[in-house]
């Protein structure tokens, strides 16, 4: 069965601290890995990594994937509270019939000022 | 331009009952995906709709039913609610069915079963 798994399930930080949240997968038909930031109700975009090794960086945010561990990271550096939220890591799957995610349970992030 | 939207907002239900949920892709987009969400995990696969057809389905019991409109738009039915079925329902719009682009998620229809 398709899983993702992310740590730390919450974490609370001051702001300006930098955290790194992780992401390990195990999907079938594996075809990308996806970062969404959930605040209120729908998860906005935050990354698609597809290649092993190639950062993805959009201001404060950045993310690389390691295909041969199975594994991302999502960094944010110089946090604000604005970052408080829910970030959810997801893996993306196409073959069999379907196209679809697997979520992980998401981390909790909340910045203190 | 309007993003993925969704319809209602909020429902109360008691167990027993059926519900339908709507969504409205982003326009020109021909695939729908919908999502539960319970409280505390993370969204899980329900259907994805491409071009009318069902082209994938998750875990989830025949109660669960989805359709796929001309317009593209979608409808979730849940028959014989649980209380368990309480959760956000998100809706998720793509431009085709397999392909890299994003998926578009819209505000979700938050479900309560009493």
């Amino acid at each position: 069965e398709d899983k993702v798994v992310q740590s730390p399930l919450s974490l609370v930080v001051h702001e300006g601290d930098t955290v790194t949240l992780n992401c390990s997968y195990e999907v079938t038909n594996f075809r990308s890995l996806l970062w969404y930031k959930q605040e209120k109700k729908a998860p906005t975009f935050l990354f698609m990594l597809t290649s092993s090794g190639i950062e993805k960086k959009s201001g404060r945010l950045s993310s690389i994937l390691d295909k041969k561990e199975l594994f991302s990271i999502l960094n944010i550096t110089a946090t604000q509270t604005g970052d408080s939220a829910i970030y959810l890591c997801a893996g993306r799957y196409s073959g069999g019939g379907a196209d679809g995610l697997t979520f992980g349970k998401g981390t909790h992030l909340i910045i203190q000022p | 331009d309007a993003g993925v939207t969704q319809s209602p907002t909020h429902l109360i239900k008691t167990r027993g009952q059926h519900v339908t949920l709507r969504c409205s892709p982003i326009s020109g987009h021909k695939s729908v995906s919908w999502y539960q969400q319970v409280l505390g995990q993370g969204p899980q696969f329900i259907f994805q709709y491409y071009e009318k057809e069902e082209r994938g389905r998750g875990n989830f019991p025949d109660r669960f039913s989805a359709r796929q409109f001309p317009n593209y738009s979608s409808e979730l039915n849940v028959n014989a609610l649980l209380l368990g079925d309480s959760a956000l329902y998100l809706c998720a719009s793509s431009l085709v069915w397999t392909s890299d682009d994003e998926q578009f998620f819209g505000p979700g229809t938050r479900l309560t079963v009493l």
